[in-house]
């Protein structure tokens, strides 16, 4: 599996945008980067996933290099409720078989009122 | 409509014990993955299952074990329990395998092992 890189910890402005940076320069053509977020004393959420043009749902945009090598998450707006643990990861396309996420330490972000 | 649901929220057991952790998916999704998270750690793959067949398993003793029903709701069954298996168990389902399918996970059941 693509090994990945994120800060620790960042710290962003309520109702600023924050950009959340992810390293996998190991990544396959192949692996889709998807996003999830844990907020405390719940499971992981689902955020968004893209495989190389730019995303954008209702929770965020996801803005993935020409190389593929990195991806920035890019929450808007950022709300007391966005702070969570968010975990970049590179997940394999495949049928039929298992492919898992697979979790490394993520990114704290604090919003700061 | 209902998301993960697992059952139940936390539990208590001494060493030696064993447990039984259920998860119901989302209707709908017929795959149902289990992982561990130790406090302070991202979540850990356990298990896949996939149509009620398992499809993959984590680096994990053969103390933890998973079956999938017909409807597609899932037990985990972890024997002879340890202190070190003191975790949240965290249940998530999807459509398919594939990497574009994202997973919804439930909130866990917590389990301490005393």
């Amino acid at each position: 599996d693509a090994k990945t890189t994120q800060p620790n910890s960042m710290e962003s402005n309520e109702e600023e945008p924050v950009h959340l940076p992810c390293n996998h320069s190991t990544i396959s053509g192949t692996d889709y980067i998807h996003w999830y977020r844990q907020l405390p004393s719940q499971g992981p959420e689902y955020v968004i996933h893209g495989l190389t043009s730019n995303v954008n749902n209702r929770m965020a945009s996801l803005a993935i290099a020409e190389d593929r090598k990195s991806s920035t998450l890019i929450l808007h707006r950022a709300t007391l409720r966005d702070a969570a643990v968010y975990y970049c990861i590179p997940r394999l396309i495949s049928s039929g078989s298992a492919r898992q996420l697979t979790f490394g330490s993520g990114t704290q972000l604090t919003v700061l009122p | 409509d209902a998301g993960v649901t697992q059952s139940p929220t936390h539990l208590i057991k001494t060493r030696g014990q064993q447990v039984t952790l259920r998860c119901s998916p989302i209707s709908g999704h017929k795959s149902v993955s289990w992982y561990q998270q130790v406090l302070g750690q991202g979540p850990q793959f356990i298990f896949q299952y996939y149509e009620k067949e398992e499809r993959g398993r984590g680096n994990f003793p053969d103390r933890f074990s998973a079956r999938q029903f017909p409807n597609y709701s899932s037990e985990l069954n972890v024997n002879a329990l340890l202190l070190g298996d003191s975790a949240l168990y965290l249940c998530a389902s999807s459509r398919g395998t594939e990497g574009a399918s994202p997973l919804h996970f439930g909130n866990g059941t917590r389990l301490t092992v005393t």
